[in-house]
């Protein structure tokens, strides 16, 4: 069963815009991960940030953690029409992952 | 290779037969993990390999579902007397990360996904 939970389940913005994600999960965690999924590439490793880490960045990408919430939230800056896809947390990693529902984010032109 | 690859990419099987998924991780990976993702939802664990041993096999379904992974490197999911229910997107992907005994992992790293098998279960 899926024990991540993200929101908002749909976010429609405009070209240069900022996106924000969030992701709540029940269970402690050794770290967090994000995913990308479209059509086009399949699932894709975004950013990984571990329990004892509070903010991570990679490009346009900003994620934080706050583990006394158990919660996550991805911010995408200057948002391209390309960042067009659905956006999962997962927990895990050396045995399995566990994935939220995911957010579908549409970037218009 | 550079990436995770699996075929076939779709199938399309009539209720009751039997398919089989092909799953190629990266070179060297030693473990090796298959998902399946239903339409509208997150991918669900299904089953985990370390090499070729079968250490947790909890996500499948049923018994209708095996998988193998006989040599350490390729995996295939079998779906036996396929079902409706059946139809989702199986996802393969494999990491680096291995365990110790005892269960301390090494390192908790990245897992690298293939692109999917799209199974429509007529």
């Amino acid at each position: 069963s899926q024990q991540g939970e993200e929101d908002p389940q749909a976010l429609s913005i405009q070209e240069g815009e900022n996106a924000t994600m969030n992701c709540s999960y029940k269970t402690s965690i050794n770290n967090l991960q994000w995913y990308r999924q479209n059509s086009g590439r399949g699932l894709v490793h975004l950013i990984l940030i571990r329990s004892n880490e509070r903010e991570k960045h990679s490009g346009r990408l900003r994620v934080t953690l706050d583990t006394s919430k158990k919660s996550s939230s991805l911010l995408i800056t200057a948002s391209r029409a390309a960042d067009t896809a659905s956006y999962f947390c997962a927990q895990g990693g050396s045995e399995k992952l566990v994935f939220g529902k995911g957010t579908k984010l549409t970037v218009n032109p | 290779g550079a990436g995770v690859s699996q075929s076939p990419r779709y199938k399309v099987a009539k209720r009751g037969q039997d398919v089989a998924l092909r799953c190629d991780p990266i070179s060297g990976h030693v473990s090796l993990f298959w998902y399946q993702q239903a339409l509208g939802q997150g991918p669900e664990f299904l089953t985990y390999f370390q090499n070729e041993a079968q250490l947790d096999k909890s996500g499948l379904p049923s018994d209708r579902f095996f998988a193998e992974r006989p040599e350490g490197s390729v995996s295939t999911l079998k779906i036996q007397r396929t079902q409706q229910e059946d139809s989702a997107v199986y996802l393969c992907a494999s990491s680096s990360t291995y365990l110790f005994t005892g269960g301390q992992s090494l390192n908790t790293d990245t897992q690298y996904f293939g692109p999917g098998t799209r199974l429509t279960v007529l």
